[in-house]
């Protein structure tokens, strides 16, 4: 069964920095595009970003609040997605997810995330 | 960058009927069109992809039609279990999501 589970979240104060990581299991993660997505507390769904695979370019997207300052990359050796996280805003505090999905239907998986505050 | 809206933000139906959510993007997009059911407390849930197909495991009252720049999540007999918040999404290039639409039972 398709698996994956978030890490790194925290406290941070704004202008520091957070790794987050995104380890999958249970599919081919070098084949998946994958994304990250943020929720803020009582607040709609955001794409942060997304992925390709490297066979198709390995290239990515970040959405436009976090351009320059968030940068996602994988490791397709240790299966793990990574979202870096830089100079950060008290904006940026929401719940981060990871997830295969739209890209992979047949792949559904999507992580339950991990917290991430930014506050002085 | 293309904008995605959605219409109503939220809506009160009684079990049985017949629900549409519209969600529009800025400009003409590709069919990468998604939606996402997100009940309270719970990680989103994929309904639809490519506009129109189903995905696996999903009643087949839920069904997405459109084209362009204008899009449809229907819900063709509401169920209790469909009170959630629903999300549409444009995948391709830069995927942003639609502000959602809340569905409370009358």
């Amino acid at each position: 069964e398709e698996h994956l589970e978030e890490s790194g979240g925290g406290l941070v104060k704004p202008g520091g920095s957070l790794r987050l990581s995104c380890a999958a299991s249970g599919f081919t993660f070098s084949d998946a595009w994958m994304s990250w997505v943020r929720q803020a507390p009582g607040k709609g769904l955001e794409w942060v970003g997304h992925i390709k695979s490297k066979i198709d370019g390995g290239t990515t997207e970040h959405a436009a609040p976090v351009k320059g300052r968030f940068t996602i990359s994988r490791d397709d050796s240790k299966d793990t997605l990574y979202l870096q996280m830089n100079n950060l805003k008290p904006e940026d505090t929401a719940l981060y997810f990871c997830t295969t999905l739209p890209w992979h239907p047949n792949v559904d998986a999507w992580g339950q995330g991990t917290m991430v505050t930014v506050s002085s | 960058d293309i904008q995605m809206t959605q219409s109503p933000s939220s809506l009160s139906a009684s079990v049985g009927d017949r629900v549409t959510i519209t969600c529009r993007a800025s400009q003409a997009i590709s069919n990468y069109l998604a939606w996402f059911q997100q009940k309270p407390g719970k990680v989103p849930k994929l309904l639809i992809y490519e506009v129109s197909n189903l995905q696996w495991g999903v009643p087949s009252r839920f069904s997405g039609s459109g084209s362009g720049t204008d899009f449809a999540l229907t819900i063709s007999d509401l169920q209790p279990e469909d009170v959630a918040t629903y999300y549409c999404q444009k995948y391709h290039f830069a995927s942003p999501f639609g502000p959602g639409t809340r569905v409370d039972l009358k």
